[in-house]
């Protein structure tokens, strides 16, 4: 039973334009929630976070939002360059710093 | 820079034999680190905790027998995948937590091929 699910297997999206990439749990001792950025043949890059206890954090181009009572979270990254071509992994943390992982969203930055 | 890295990078291997993946953590001291394997177009699946001076914690569906953990000092934990078979090619990556942060940094990862 998956805990973290990402339901968008790719989007593709305009240079300049905004990405919006989804994420919903369904734990709710999850505490923390992380976006991680892969390329290929490569480990998980951290990108941003966002502690359970709020509802949004920005930093630069990426901002993170959290809604509790439906248990989704949302990256927003504007605007959107080529380089952020990779796939986008939601993780959350729960007992004993565990990770747990969504299944990851293929994002393509067209120029 | 890399604060952790993986050796080897890529392992061809023939079924039956062992592999052994080291994982090291340059920049800091980790009592605790976790391995994951990826299968091609899923999710990172946490395998098991590594713990410096004790036995790993494996999660429930993974063979303790089959991939064993050794988590000899401070900075260095290793995944030794015995007796493999072709189901077990995936790939591998490492984890080390910051002390007192959620934060986990990966390592580059091990593309393991058992013929």
């Amino acid at each position: 039973d998956q805990q973290v699910k990402q339901n968008s297997p790719s989007l593709s999206v305009q240079e300049g334009r905004i990405s919006i990439l989804n994420c919903d749990y369904t734990n709710s001792m999850f505490d923390y929630f992380l976006w991680y950025k892969k390329y290929p043949a490569e480990g998980p890059t951290f990108l941003i976070s966002i502690s359970s206890i709020k509802d949004k954090n920005e930093d630069g181009r990426f901002t993170v939002f959290l809604n509790k009572s439906a248990k989704h979270l949302s990256l927003h990254i504007v605007p959107s360059q080529p380089g952020d071509s990779a796939v986008y992994f939601c993780a959350a943390r729960e007992y004993g710093n565990k990770l747990v992982f969504g299944a990851g969203t293929i994002l393509r930055v067209k120029s | 820079g890399a604060v952790v890295s993986q050796h080897p990078s890529r392992v061809i291997c023939k079924s039956g034999t062992s592999v052994k993946i080291e994982c090291r953590s340059l920049d800091f001291q980790a009592t605790t680190m976790f391995w994951y394997r990826q299968f091609p177009k899923q999710s990172l699946m946490l395998m098991a905790t590594s713990n410096e001076g004790s036995k790993a914690t494996y999660e429930q569906g993974v063979e303790k027998d089959k991939f064993l953990i050794n988590h000899a000092s401070l900075t260095l934990s290793t995944l030794t995948v015995t007796s493999a078979h072709p189901e077990d090619s995936s790939f591998y990556i490492c984890s080390v937590p910051r002390d007192s942060s959620y934060e986990q940094y990966f390592g580059p990862g091990t593309r393991l091929t058992v013929t």
